[in-house]
């Protein structure tokens, strides 16, 4: 089993919905949690991060971790076509000493107009 | 503030020649990462640099190799380029390990 598992999409949702992206994780200490954004060609850029249960709003983008089920998902609301682009989950886990960051394989989000 | 740098931002290799890339990271940031992307896969993380020391390295063979100097910069070299080396080649730092990485724009490097 993989640290952290998406699925890999494409998701497609029209313009103006909501996209629901989802990723897990798993069972270990885990501190951290963050949402990447990456278009085609160009490195991932940070959208959110979230550290404690709950949701966590910053603008169009929620947030939503559940450490229980080992759950992490974004939110995106009034979907627009720039949204289109991979989404990267990463959770950063204690190991040994050491807290490790680990990379989903990301969720291609399609959003047509 | 500058954002990580990376250089350069494309390279075209034969194979078996080598290849150093070069990042530096935002200021007062000590880790630095290196992954690799392939068309169209995820991130592959190939090493963890912090405070000068590789901390870890990710399941790739010895000829992927690297530094950090003392001002934090780093280097990736891999030696004798297969094919399949092409990819992108990201760097990203972070405050402190396991802090949030921010990721620089990548070299794109192509082996013929």
């Amino acid at each position: 089993q993989k640290e952290v598992e998406q699925n890999s999409g494409p998701l497609s949702v029209p313009e103006g919905a909501i996209a629901s992206l989802n990723c897990t994780y798993s069972d270990r200490v885990s501190q951290s949690f963050f949402w990447y954004r990456q278009y085609s060609g160009k490195s991932p850029e940070l959208i959110m991060s979230i550290y404690s249960n709950g949701d966590k709003e910053d603008g169009r983008f929620t947030a939503q971790l559940n450490k229980a089920s080992q759950y992490v998902s974004l939110l995106i609301r009034d979907s627009q076509p720039s949204d289109s682009a991979t989404y990267l989950c990463a959770v950063n886990m204690q190991e040994h000493n050491f807290n490790k960051f680990y990379f989903g394989s990301g969720t291609k989000l399609n959003v047509k107009p | 503030e500058a954002g990580v740098t990376q250089s350069p931002t494309h390279l075209i290799k034969t194979r078996g020649q080598q290849v150093t890339l070069r990042c530096s990271p935002i200021s007062g940031h000590t880790s630095v990462y290196w992954y690799q992307q392939a068309l169209g896969l995820g991130l592959q993380f190939l090493l963890w640099y912090d405070e000068g020391e590789e901390r870890n390295r990710g399941n790739f063979p010895p000829r992927f190799s690297g530094r950090q100097f003392p001002n934090y910069s780093s280097e990736l070299n891999v030696n004798a380029l297969e094919l399949e080396d092409s990819a992108l080649y990201l760097c990203a730092s972070s405050t402190r390990q396991g802090q949030t990485q921010y990721f620089g724009p990548g070299t794109r490097l192509l082996v013929l």
